[in-house]
């Protein structure tokens, strides 16, 4: 199966607090993709990051950080000091290298942050 | 530099009757997606074009579905005689040309049919 998990249907907390998304992901391919988007309700899919599967390093961009671990198919996304403005939908996304074509998305995420 | 484009961003329509959605992508790209989104869930593939050439079609796009690329840029979506289940968000992505590159997505079209 290819496929994307998202647990988390909706986390809320409150503003400076830090929370992780949790992803996880199946697929036969040893190349893939892995994304994460936002919608925010204006509901158009903001491109936040992608990785490749042979480059597990973490990334860290400014607020937002990502742990992927080959080894438990997971793609985690760290928001630190949380603000308002981060309210939105995720998605974590898959795209195996013998689709190239299509994204397989989660569920999604809803995160609202309290002020 | 401009984005991904759709028009119209909201459609109402009654349940039988056709609508049509255009896609505008990114100049410089020239693959083009469309996708279907349904309230709750994550966005679903639905067909993509390279160029002018419609390359992939998803199980999801049933005969009333069919999409047009003609001269290789903007790109519309037709869905005839509309049902109640095809009321969802379609969103419109376009990519350069490659192996497996970044889709940026446009606004969305939001479909309601009654």
């Amino acid at each position: 199966a290819q496929k994307v998990t998202q647990a988390q249907t909706e986390i809320s907390v409150v503003e400076k607090e830090d929370v992780t998304l949790d992803c996880v992901y199946e697929t036969r391919d040893t190349t893939y993709y892995l994304f994460w988007y936002k919608q925010p309700p204006s509901g158009e899919l903001v491109f936040l990051i992608r990785r490749n599967s042979f480059d597990e390093q973490n990334e860290i961009s400014g607020r937002y950080s990502w742990n992927f671990q080959k080894s438990t198919s997971s793609f985690n996304f760290t928001i630190t000091a949380s603000q308002v403005v981060d309210s939105a939908v995720y998605f974590c996304a898959l795209t195996p290298y013998s689709s190239a074509s299509k994204i397989i998305f989660g569920s999604g995420t809803r995160l609202s942050i309290r002020p | 530099d401009t984005g991904v484009s759709q028009d119209p961003r909201h459609k109402i329509t009654k349940r039988g009757q056709n609508v049509t959605f255009r896609c505008d992508p990114i100049s410089e790209h020239n693959r083009l997606y469309w996708y279907r989104q349904t309230l709750g869930q994550g966005p679903e593939f639905l067909t993509y074009f390279q160029n002018e050439a419609q390359l992939e079609k998803s199980r999801l796009l049933s005969d009333r579905f069919s999409a047009e690329r003609p001269k290789g840029s903007f790109s519309t979506l037709e869905i005839q005689r509309t049902e109640q289940g095809d009321s969802a968000m379609y969103l419109c992505a376009s990519s350069p040309q490659g192996s497996v590159e970044t889709q940026y997505f446009g606004p969305g079209t939001r479909l309601l049919v009654l």
